[in-house]
């Protein structure tokens, strides 16, 4: 089966500008997470999707990021303006249960550099 | 207090070896634990999953959980240098809940 796809795979902004990445999970999978890792971290969570509608984004700073999954497939996150602590690797991820009972997927990331 | 923790590393082990890597989790009623491996510039891959006290193999990896030390760990026999990479411990409270995950331990398996 095709894998969780993301694009871009690199992105470089200056601060303040405005930036969105798009995410293809596995084909039937219900769930999909917006994860993001800073250099050196573990991934955090900033919002999950059960089909089209928002399970968890408590984490997601919400003055300046966005996302939507309208038609319960693919998501776009979206930042702006961008920040230069926002330089990170954006993951996104799908499971076919919620919660990913059976573990993620995750796709090659989107590298984010905010210069 | 971080809701899942790594000891970070560096571990290096030689070709072969035994390779011990553990996670403490903060949460007693978390119920499933994962753990992954992401190479440098790579996104994370599942390797193991364990959902009751005890031990799970699958090939040269063995995953155990002691729910009572709210504590898990991964270990790799026969190491390989392919297997050096940073290794991550994912924690889930409930099924439907995210996963937490720890800050890695960089494990390099010398030739």
């Amino acid at each position: 089966e095709a894998g969780v796809a993301q694009s871009p795979r690199y992105k470089i902004i200056e601060k303040r500008q405005s930036v969105a990445f798009w995410c293809n999970p596995i084909s039937g999978h219900a769930t999909l997470y917006w994860y993001q890792q800073i250099l050196g971290q573990g991934p955090k969570l900033l919002i999950q999707f059960q089909n089209n509608g928002v399970v968890d984004d408590s984490q997601l700073p919400k003055d300046r990021f966005s996302a939507e999954r309208l038609k319960g497939v693919d998501s776009t996150l979206k930042i702006q303006p961008a920040k230069l602590e926002d330089s990170a690797v954006y993951l996104c991820a799908s499971s076919l249960n919620p919660g990913g009972g059976d573990g993620y997927t995750f796709g090659s990331g989107t590298r984010l550099t905010v210069v | 207090q971080k809701e899942v923790e790594q000891n970070s590393g560096p571990l290096s082990v030689p070709e072969g070896a035994i390779a011990s890597l553990n996670c403490t989790y903060s949460d007693r009623g978390s119920q499933s634990f994962f753990w992954y491996r992401q190479y440098s510039g790579k996104s994370p891959e599942l390797i193991m999953s364990i959902y009751s006290n005890g031990d799970k193999e699958d090939g040269r990896f063995t995953a155990q959980l002691n729910k009572a030390s709210q504590y898990v760990s991964l270990l790799i026999r026969d190491s390989q240098p392919s297997d050096s990479a940073t290794y991550l411990c994912a924690v889930s409270k409930n099924t439907g809940n995210q996963f937490y995950f720890g800050t890695g331990t960089s494990l390099t398996v010398i030739p």
